[in-house]
């Protein structure tokens, strides 16, 4: 959808290197999202964003941190890559805190 | 955690029968949305449910919101192709800081 855009799209990383994902958006919404997608697991909440600097964890947190310098960009950074976290990473992007999300077009990220 | 359970996880129809996936929660939900995500793509909304009993209609597509507010359903009538896809339904989390996702049901449409 235009106005949220993910960077790269496609990532293959060595175990133990750190990596970050970009998520771009030109709608000033407040909310911000990453959600990880993995077969059988549907789309899993990692962390959110309600704000410049104000971010919080969601159901599978561990091995990632966030940052949100700005309202249009939230980065997802996973610290030491393993190969549990090879997933589609999408962000998702929202005006108020439930309504419609909007979704990025995802990063695909293999660990190897 | 909350959980949200979709059935069917998974569908295949001819093209031109009738679809329906289910979402059943076991807490009463604020609020419920529906997404379709095609093959390789990302999710895209579709529509939020608020009102207990709530019916909305989209063309071919029926989205139901249960009277306790603990279940949803999305019923497509007469499938085409372009109806191929993962839905999935999506309440808040307790928290009701994002929402949680369903883990889809992936409709494949014959023709």
């Amino acid at each position: 959808d235009a106005g949220i855009t993910q960077s790269p799209r496609h990532k293959v990383t060595e175990t133990g290197t750190p990596v970050t994902l970009r998520c771009h958006q030109t709608e000033n919404h407040r909310y911000m999202y990453w959600y990880r997608q993995d077969p059988g697991h549907g789309l899993r909440l990692i962390h959110y964003s309600y704000g410049v600097k104000d971010t919080d964890k969601g159901e599978v947190s561990d091995g990632y941190s966030v940052s949100r310098s700005k309202t249009e960009d939230f980065l997802l950074t996973l610290e030491s890559a393993t190969s549990s976290q090879t997933s589609v990473y999408f962000c998702a992007i929202s005006s108020t805190e439930f309504y419609g999300y909007t979704f990025g077009s995802g990063t695909r990220l293999t660990v190897v | 955690g909350q959980q949200v359970m979709q059935i069917p996880q998974y569908q295949h129809v001819q093209e031109g029968e009738d679809f329906t996936t289910y979402c059943n929660s076991s807490t009463t939900l604020s609020n419920i949305q529906w997404y379709k995500q095609r093959p390789g793509g990302h999710p895209v909304f579709l529509i939020q449910l608020v009102k207990s009993g709530e019916v909305k209609k989209q063309k071919r597509l029926t989205f139901q919101f249960g009277e306790a507010k603990k279940n949803s359903s999305l019923h497509i009538t007469a499938t085409q192709t372009t109806d191929v896809g993962t839905y999935f339904c999506a309440p808040p989390n307790q928290a009701g800081t994002a929402l949680i996702f369903g883990k889809g049901t992936t409709l494949s449409v014959s023709s």
